[in-house]
């Protein structure tokens, strides 16, 4: 199975900040990741697909980077409603493997 | 729009089977694979399997093999996650995800809102 790390597990920040979460897979994936945003009690929403594509209506403050084994997710002057868990998700191979999530807190 | 809701929260003695459902509307059912993700308490995702809805072709995550079935009925759009032999470690939020394949890459664009199944004796 391919293992997914993100780091840091969790981090506060302000409102207007610029932040970055960082996922590393344990093998070469090519640009085949995505991210997601979950709120307390609501399904995950993707946010990026394919490393640093943005999903229609999600706004431009997020952006991803990355390929092979080392990717980012940038957010460009938080806003109160950023404040979530994000998973890195890998679909390059079965079995389909999430990264554990990085909770973002309001500082 | 398209929209998945799932069916509502279940309490299952451990031993038990439980069946989860997923009701699509808003695009063409047979055009997406179904797949499921579950979530403990306070835990990550977990991939549990995928449904091609078009034939009813499936691929269960190992972990789960023997234990889950996945399987649909074109005729009413539903998705169902069937799990048999419950422990209290399978205490979570089972999700059903639409799978949109775009340039090469698939991403799951539309979750149901989840349903809690809750082990307990």
């Amino acid at each position: 199975d391919i293992q997914m790390t993100q780091s840091p597990s969790s981090l506060s920040a302000f409102v207007g900040d610029r932040v970055t979460i960082a996922c590393q897979t344990s093998q070469d994936i090519k640009k085949n990741l995505n991210w997601y945003q979950q709120k307390p009690g609501k399904a995950p929403k993707v946010l990026i697909y394919e490393a640093s594509n943005l999903e229609t209506g999600v706004p431009s403050r997020f952006s991803g980077s990355g390929s092979g084994t080392d990717f980012t997710l940038t957010i460009s002057g938080l806003q109160p409603e950023d404040f979530a868990t994000y998973y890195c998700q890998q679909f390059d191979d079965l079995p389909i493997t999430f990264g554990q999530g990085t909770r973002l807190n309001l500082k | 729009q398209v929209q998945l809701v799932q069916s509502e929260a279940e309490v299952k003695k451990p031993g038990a089977s439980v069946k989860v459902s997923c009701k699509a509307s808003g695009y063409t059912f047979t055009d997406h694979y179904l797949y499921w993700v579950r979530q403990a308490p306070g835990q990550g995702l977990q991939w549990m399997g995928w449904i091609n809805v078009q034939n009813g072709d499936t691929r269960y995550a190992e972990k789960f093999q023997g234990r889950v079935a996945m399987t649909r009925d074109t005729s009413v759009t539903t998705g169902y996650l069937e799990m048999s032999g419950l422990r209290a470690d399978d205490t979570a939020v089972y999700f059903c995800a639409r799978a949109l394949w775009k340039s090469g890459s698939y991403y799951f664009d539309n979750w149901g809102q989840g349903t809690l199944v809750t082990v307990s004796s």
